[in-house]
């Protein structure tokens, strides 16, 4: 069976300090991988994918995130963080080979909160 | 393009009642996702479609939950009749089912809706 796990509810960081919110994953085969930001009162928002090829992947806003095949994680990264980052961001997992479903798998989400 | 489409945005109604929520989804996409979600439970699945034809309904809590795709460009989900646990913000998103653009889901604003 596939999972998202984000072990942390939320992330506090100080503005211009660098970013690391957690995902891990379990899936059969290898995986698409996705980060979605949902801001207040608002839809879920693409951030970035990991299909194949350079782990480093990079997204919208100055974010990135790094595949990491050995410790089956997809870690979302910002170099300096912004109040406007402030969010509720998700990681979502589907199994390249998944014959039956093309559904996503969302994990529980993690808030970012940027202070001043 | 206007992006995926939901109304309406905010709904209050009272138990017992029925309730209809619309999406329309953006045009060219195939695949047309239902989700739910609150503080207790997250982000969940309750249904979707490809080409109009529902492929996963698991997610259904049970048998007041509906949802159909009449055509490719509108879904309803329907609760009949409604109940207090059903409170929620739904969220409609859609996806275009090719190589490239695969799995990017663009999601609705959602609708908020309060049963009293």
């Amino acid at each position: 069976a596939q999972s998202v796990a984000q072990p942390e509810d939320q992330v506090n960081v100080a503005e211009g300090n660098p970013l690391t919110v957690k995902c891990t994953y379990s899936v059969s085969g290898n995986p698409y991988l996705f980060w979605y930001v949902q801001y207040p009162n608002r839809g879920l928002q693409f951030l970035l994918k990991y299909i194949t090829g350079d782990n480093l992947v990079k997204g919208s806003y100055g974010f990135e995130a790094e595949f990491n095949k050995s410790q089956t994680s997809f870690h979302l990264k910002k170099p300096s963080a912004l109040v406007s980052d402030s969010a509720l961001y998700f990681c979502a997992v589907r199994a390249q080979r998944a014959y039956n479903t093309d559904k996503l798998i969302f994990g529980t989400g993690t808030r970012l909160q940027v202070f001043p | 393009d206007a992006g995926v489409i939901q109304s309406p945005r905010h709904e209050v109604t009272e138990m017992g009642q029925e309730v209809t929520l619309r999406c329309k989804p953006i045009s060219g996409h195939d695949y047309l996702f239902w989700y739910r979600q609150t503080m207790m439970r997250g982000l969940e699945l309750l249904i979707y479609f490809n080409n109009n034809v529902p492929i996963d309904d698991s997610g259904m809590p049970e048998d007041r939950f509906s949802a159909k795709m009449p055509n490719a460009s509108f879904s309803t989900l329907k609760i009949q009749p409604s109940e207090p646990r059903d409170s929620a913000v739904y969220f409609c998103a859609s996806q275009r089912g090719t190589s490239l653009a695969k799995n990017i889901q663009y999601f609705g604003a959602g609708t908020r809706l309060s049963v009293l």
